[in-house]
């Protein structure tokens, strides 16, 4: 069964619109989440995590995500998108302590 | 400069051959994994390894060897076995704090021609 599931597969938006992206996990216990994010023809890089307390984390450029336990989800979001955002979105999921299991991804296109 | 390689960046091979994968850290970290990486399918864990001379398989192992020699070398075997190994394939190592302290490597991108 899947471990983390990416709802929105293509997401395209405007500059300075809002964005949400979804991130669902059905791993029960004590989790850590992740985001990441992959610019074109770019290393993957870090954009925030979660393990323990605040479940509202902040993370590099100005994006962010709410750890709510009640609803399984881990989702991403930032105020004001820019143009520069556009790239590839993967959560992801410690599982059994020792395995990183990552959502199928997001496309995000930001078109000025 | 500390960090992980995967080298070549670009590999190319024909169907049928075995190709190696490189990845190499100089972190002293102990925890090193294998990813593929297609459109649609995010990444999906082939290998990994806690400790030297031991690794366990992912999701994905079928059609895949590793081995751990060196605490510092994790070479990834693509076989013949594997039916469609074009692909994106990222390295990645952790520390002794956990994923707390992560490191993924630049990636190879093999085809399979």
């Amino acid at each position: 069964a899947q471990s983390v599931s990416q709802h929105n597969h293509h997401v395209i938006l405007s500059e300075a619109a809002s964005l949400e992206l979804g991130c669902n996990y059905s791993y029960g216990g004590t989790v850590n989440l992740f985001w990441y994010v992959q610019y074109p023809g770019q290393h993957l890089q870090l954009l925030l995590k979660y393990f323990s307390g605040d479940p509202l984390v902040k993370g590099i450029k100005g994006f962010e995500a709410e750890f709510i336990k009640s609803k399984f989800s881990f989702n991403l979001r930032k105020p004001s998108v820019q143009w520069s955002d556009t790239a590839e979105y993967f959560c992801a999921v410690i599982k059994d302590t020792d395995k990183l299991i990552f959502g199928t991804g997001t496309r995000l296109q930001v078109f000025p | 400069d500390g960090g992980i390689t995967q080298s070549p960046k670009y590999l190319f091979r024909k169907e049928g051959q075995n190709v190696t994968l490189s990845c190499e850290q100089n972190l002293n970290h102990d925890a090193m994994y294998w990813y593929r990486q297609d459109p649609g399918q995010g990444l999906r864990l082939i290998y990994y390894s806690q400790i030297v001379n031991d690794f366990q398989k992912g999701d994905i192992a079928e059609g895949y060897s590793v081995s751990r020699e060196k605490k510092e070398s994790f070479p990834l075997t693509v076989t013949s076995a594997q039916k469609n190994p074009t692909a994106f394939y990222l390295c990645a190592c952790i520390g002794a704090g956990g994923w707390d302290e992560q490191f993924f490597g630049p990636g190879t991108r093999l085809t399979v021609l």
